[in-house]
């Protein structure tokens, strides 16, 4: 039980254009979903909290109008990376929270790479 | 003074030693401790999870928290090339916001 699952796993884009990326709680519902992103050899950066039918919250110093984050259903977050630049290219991964469980624990997705040209 | 901090290592033992991590942190309000396994281009993996002090057993796998010292371990018991991977301690405060706050990691090689 508790997987995510994220898609596209990889993609590769050219600058300029927008990349969407979907984080999927395949068999339990969550209300909340994060989206992180990871440097080669650095540790997860939380870049925002997506919430269930209202807006997401963002961490400091990432701009949530080029990072969109849109919680349509309990089993869906989508992060749309938009007007992509090489800097953007990353390791970017969900977690979702199950919340039929009193605990904290988050489960995460296998991740999608980003390489923008 | 970051919240967690983790030694990223690495660190290479042989088949069949014990390996040994920790973390360290500063926020006294966490009260839930995870340890996630994270092989090479891939998800996170939850491998323990602790609230509060005590220990936690899970197979070859031992998860110590020290509330008092604000000091995390974790014990790998007759490790195996398998358990190479990348380490990351993660901690939340929990009540309401489950926002991880993420340890470096610590990779891991076990050699044959």
């Amino acid at each position: 039980g508790a997987v995510v699952s994220q898609h596209p796993s990889r993609v590769i884009c050219k600058s300029g254009t927008s990349v969407k990326i979907e984080c999927r709680s395949l068999d339990f519902q969550a209300t909340t979903m994060f989206w992180y992103r990871q440097f080669p050899k650095k540790s997860l950066m939380l870049m925002a909290t997506s919430n269930e039918g209202s807006k997401a919250t963002y961490e400091q110093g990432v701009e949530k109008d080029k990072f969109l984050i849109n919680h349509a259903s309990l089993t869906l977050s989508t992060l749309t990376v938009t007007s992509a630049h090489p800097e953007d290219s990353s390791f970017y991964i969900c977690s979702a929270r199950d919340m039929d469980k009193s605990n904290y624990e988050q489960y995460f997705g296998p991740g999608t790479r980003l390489t923008v040209t | 003074q970051k919240e967690v901090e983790q030694d990223p290592g690495p660190l290479s033992v042989p088949e069949g030693a014990i390996v040994s991590l920790n973390c360290t942190y500063s926020n006294s309000a966490f009260q839930y401790f995870m340890w996630y396994r994270q092989y090479s281009r891939k998800g996170p993996e939850l491998l323990m999870y602790t609230y509060s002090s005590g220990n936690k057993e899970d197979g070859r796998f031992t998860a110590q928290v020290d509330k008092s010292s604000k000091y995390i371990s974790l014990f790998i018991r007759d490790s195996q090339p398998s358990d190479s991977a990348t380490y990351l301690c993660a901690m939340s405060a929990g009540y309401g916001n489950n926002r991880l706050a993420f340890g470096k990691g610590n990779q891991v090689v076990v050699i044959p």
